[in-house]
């Protein structure tokens, strides 16, 4: 699976939207754009995943940049609750695939009131 | 559907005792995986079932660790002989994969804490 780069913390304040990067320079065809995001002691919760068309649901936006090398998550009104670290994860799809996640870094965003 | 269930939630144990942890996953999904996370990191991948089929295992996994899913339906994580570095949060995930569909999504539980003392 590619690899993914992105910024270790990120502020934003309540009620404004919070744009969270992703890099995925070396991603391939047959690979998904997956978000998920862990609050702290939880296990982690699935935001919303793409492939190459921008992606939107009831927690989130997902855009996908046309050449598919970056993504970004957007939380259009961030609450409190949102607080958590933010993992965006490729990963290759189909029913013979290995299907594990890998998980990297993440970003750890912090709303503030 | 009630979401992916684990038990226990918390287990603390001493150096060399045996532990088991038992995961339900979400009703009639076909996919089940286990991870490991410890203090400060991302969750690593363990291994993973199709139904009773056990297809992948990670180099984490060593000899002390073994994982079952007898009737395709529940899973246990039995850890043998105990170390301190086995201190970490086990989670259980749970997908649908179906031949018809490109991609699968995984549903996680909330984690069983192991501290090993």
């Amino acid at each position: 699976d590619a690899k993914t780069t992105q910024p270790p913390s990120m502020d934003c304040a309540e009620g404004r939207a919070a744009n969270l990067p992703c890099n995925h320079s070396t991603i391939s065809g047959n690979e998904y754009v997956y978000w998920y995001r862990q609050i702290h002691s939880q296990g982690p919760q699935y935001i919303i995943h793409g492939l190459k068309n921008n992606e939107t649901n009831e927690m989130a936006s997902l855009i996908i940049t046309e050449d598919r090398k970056s993504s970004t998550l957007i939380l259009p009104h961030a609450t409190l609750r949102d607080t958590a670290v933010y993992y965006c994860i490729v990963r290759v799809g189909g029913f013979k695939a290995g299907n594990m996640l890998t998980f990297g870094g993440g970003t750890r965003l912090m709303v503030k009131p | 559907d009630t979401g992916v269930s684990q038990n226990p939630r918390h287990k603390i144990t001493k150096r060399g005792q045996n532990v088991t942890f038992r995961c339900d996953p979400i009703s009639e999904h076909n996919r089940l995986y286990w991870y490991r996370q410890t203090l400060g990191q991302g969750p690593e991948f363990l291994t993973y079932f199709q139904n009773e089929a056990q297809l992948e295992k990670s180099r984490l996994l060593s000899d002390r660790f073994s994982a079952e899913r007898p009737k395709g339906s529940f899973s246990t994580l039995e850890i043998q002989r105990t170390e301190q570095g086995d201190s970490a949060m086990y989670l259980c995930a749970s997908s649908n994969q179906l031949r018809t569909l490109r991609t699968d999504t995984q549903y996680f539980g909330p984690g069983t804490r192991l501290t090993v003392l």
